[in-house]
Formats: structure tokens, C-alpha cells, sequence
């Protein structure tokens, strides 16, 4: 069964655009979580989607927004883009639940590069 | 403070040699603990997922071990491969929130 695709693979965009990513969870998945990754702070949690409602954020500001839709498939968007915002954007789909052991399948991530 | 360090930050090792990497977590109260691998430009692939009744688990050459109560857990890779050459990053989990370390960046010389 096909994994998590994340749309485009690469973006470059200039300060102060806005940007918005694609994550097709697995099939079956209803959760998917967002990630921001940079070789200064890792990999840090943006927010997680369930059944097309934000179940918890992490902290980061309010530039940054998602939505789900009732297919599962989840959009984020960067609105005024920073160079700080330059980095691997990843995201996670899994069955949901409220099951903690639930394996996260993560997708192959949208190098966003701010210039 | 929820945390979690890893160490060490890189490794280089011979292939064909074992090496152990180090977790540190400070999560509470404490769901489960993960090990990741992440090669380069790739999202990262779950090697193991552990919780606090657990004190081992393998995958292939891939052993992940788990303090509960000194909260410190340990992967362990045995004949290293020159594709084991990756970030390997350890993730704790709350019952609702994840912490990630920086991970340890593996390298595998022949």
C-alpha cells in the first residue's frame, strides 16, 4: 500500500510569501502530524490532525496553520515567510485513536528553502 | 521540563563493528519511547517502539533497551553496515506530546 506523500518535494520562496504544503496520510490513517526539521533544533512538533480538527499544537507562531480534510489529507501553510523558516517539513500519518503505541509513518518531507 | 538528550552527537565506525547509542529522557508522565532512522533528505523509519513495561526490543540488527527507572534507553547495532549510515533519533512520548532529541548521526566507514 502506497506511503505518505508530501507534495512538492522542494520550494524555494522569498521573504514575506506564503507557502502551503500537501500530506497524503496512508490509507485507513486519520491522523497526520506536521514536523519542522533544521539541523539547529532538530526535529521540533508544529501540530497534529484528527478527523479534521487541530488535537494539539506545538509552539510555533501563528504564521503557521493546517487544516484536514474529510479524506484525511492535510494542507499546511506558511504565511509571510521568514528565512528562519528555510528547513525539512515533515509529516506523520497514523492510524489515530488515542492509541499511544501506534506507529507513525512519516512521509519524505518538502525542503522549503526561503530566500 | 520535558527533554530528551542524546549522545553522542556523531559516531564513525568501522563496518562489521557493533555500537550503542544513548538516550536520555526526562518525559513525565512517560507513554513511550521510539528509535528512528533518518537517512539523508529521507523522513525518518520507526526501528522501535517501546513502553515503560518493556526493556527490550530488536528489529534485525537493531536492539533498543529501556531504563524505566533511570530513564535511559540505548540502541544497539550489531555488524554495522555501510547503509546503517544515518541519523538516529530517539523519541519520547507523553500522552500528549512527543519529544525528539537532535539525534546522533551515524557514520559507517568501510
Amino acid at each position: 500500500k502506497a506511503g505518505v506523500t508530501q507534495t512538492p518535494r522542494y520550494l524555494i520562496k522569498t521573504r514575506g510569501q506564503q507557502v502551503t504544503l500537501s500530506c497524503s496520510p496512508i490509507s485507513g490513517h486519520r491522523s497526520v502530524s506536521w514536523y519542522q526539521q533544521t539541523p539547529g533544533q532538530g526535529l521540533q512538533f508544529l501540530f497534529e490532525y484528527f478527523s479534521e480538527t487541530q488535537r494539539n499544537k506545538g509552539n510555533f507562531p501563528g504564521r503557521f496553520s493546517g487544516r484536514q480534510f474529510s479524506n484525511s489529507r492535510s494542507e499546511m501553510n506558511v504565511s509571510t515567510l521568514e528565512l528562519g523558516d528555510s528547513a525539512l517539513y515533515l509529516c506523520a500519518s497514523t492510524r489515530g485513536g488515542g492509541d499511544q503505541n501506534t506507529e507513525a509513518f512519516f512521509g519524505q518531507g518538502t525542503r522549503l528553502t526561503v530566500v | 521540563k520535558n527533554q530528551v538528550e542524546q549522545s553522542p552527537q556523531s559516531l564513525i565506525i568501522l563496518e562489521g563493528k557493533n555500537c550503542t547509542l544513548q538516550c536520555n529522557y526526562t518525559v513525565s508522565p512517560f507513554s513511550n519511547l521510539r528509535w528512528y532512522k533518518q537517512d539523508t533528505g529521507r523522513g525518518p523509519v520507526s526501528l522501535t517502539i517501546m513502553t515503560f513495561s518493556e526493556n527490550t526490543k530488536s528489529n534485525g540488527r537493531y536492539t533498543a533497551t529501556l531504563d524505566a527507572d533511570t530513564k535511559q534507553s540505548s540502541l544497539h547495532i550489531t555488524a554495522s553496515q555501510l547503509s546503517d549510515s544515518a541519523s538516529y533519533i530517539c523519541v519520547a512520548l507523553t500522552y500528549n506530546d512527543m519529544r525528539f532529541g537532535a539525534g546522533t548521526r551515524l557514520t559507517v566507514k568501510p
